[in-house]
């Protein structure tokens, strides 16, 4: 059973715009949340956290939220730029290790 | 302050071949992970280990797979009698301490390829 969950496989936005991406969890244990970046051919690089005594996070252009009564967290990118086209996975900690979500595959046109 | 080093990134096996994957954690990481990407698919945990000490497992096939982490050295995923299906690209990560808040930092990856 699928624990972490992005359901949007792909995300086209238009650079300038807001893009935003969403993440479902199951488990109430999870109490750490993280966003990684990742191009093909290379390694998940990690952008933003958020601790579950939090409800949001922001560094720069990226802000992260989360909703522990729907156990759902997103992460906002404003203003999205081309650079930031990859697959984006979200990711969950409550115990030896992170759960990941199946990655959304964000396309930012010019 | 070096990330986390992997190596080989490619490395071509023949069916039935022992694959041997290493992992140097970031400076003063004690924590490794190992996870594994199939082609199409998401990041599923394999092992997470400290010095000398598997601490879960529970990600890693029962047969063929084991991971290790010496208190000397590189922690060394090894894969005997590789089949086609191991194909993937295996990441590891450490962290300074357990995953529960704290940031996990992956390496580049290595990719198998069975042939």
């Amino acid at each position: 059973d699928q624990q972490v969950k992005q359901n949007s496989p792909s995300l086209s936005v238009q650079e300038g715009r807001i893009s935003i991406l969403n993440c479902d969890y199951t488990n109430s244990m999870f109490d750490y949340f993280l966003w990684y970046k990742k191009y093909p051919a290379e390694g998940p690089t990690f952008l933003i956290s958020i601790s579950s005594i939090k409800d949001k996070n922001e560094d720069g252009r990226f802000t992260v939220f989360l909703n522990k009564s729907a156990k759902h967290l997103s992460l906002h990118i404003v203003p999205s730029q081309p650079g930031d086209s990859a697959v984006y996975f979200c990711a969950s900690s409550g115990g030896n290790m992170l759960t990941f979500g199946g990655g959304t595959r964000l396309m930012v046109k010019p | 302050n070096a990330g986390v080093m992997q190596n080989p990134r490619h490395l071509v096996r023949r069916r039935g071949q022992e694959a041997r994957l290493r992992c140097s954690p970031m400076k003063g990481h004690s924590h490794v992970y190992w996870y594994r990407q199939l082609p199409e698919e998401g990041l599923k945990f394999m092992v997470y280990l400290q010095k000398e000490n598997i601490i879960d497992e529970s990600g890693m096939p029962k047969e063929r797979f084991s991971a290790e982490f010496p208190k000397e050295g590189p922690s060394i995923l090894r894969i005997q009698q590789v089949v086609r299906g191991d194909s993937a690209a295996y990441f590891c990560a450490s962290s300074q301490a357990g995953s529960s808040g704290n940031t996990i930092y992956f390496g580049e990856g290595s990719w198998l390829t069975v042939v």
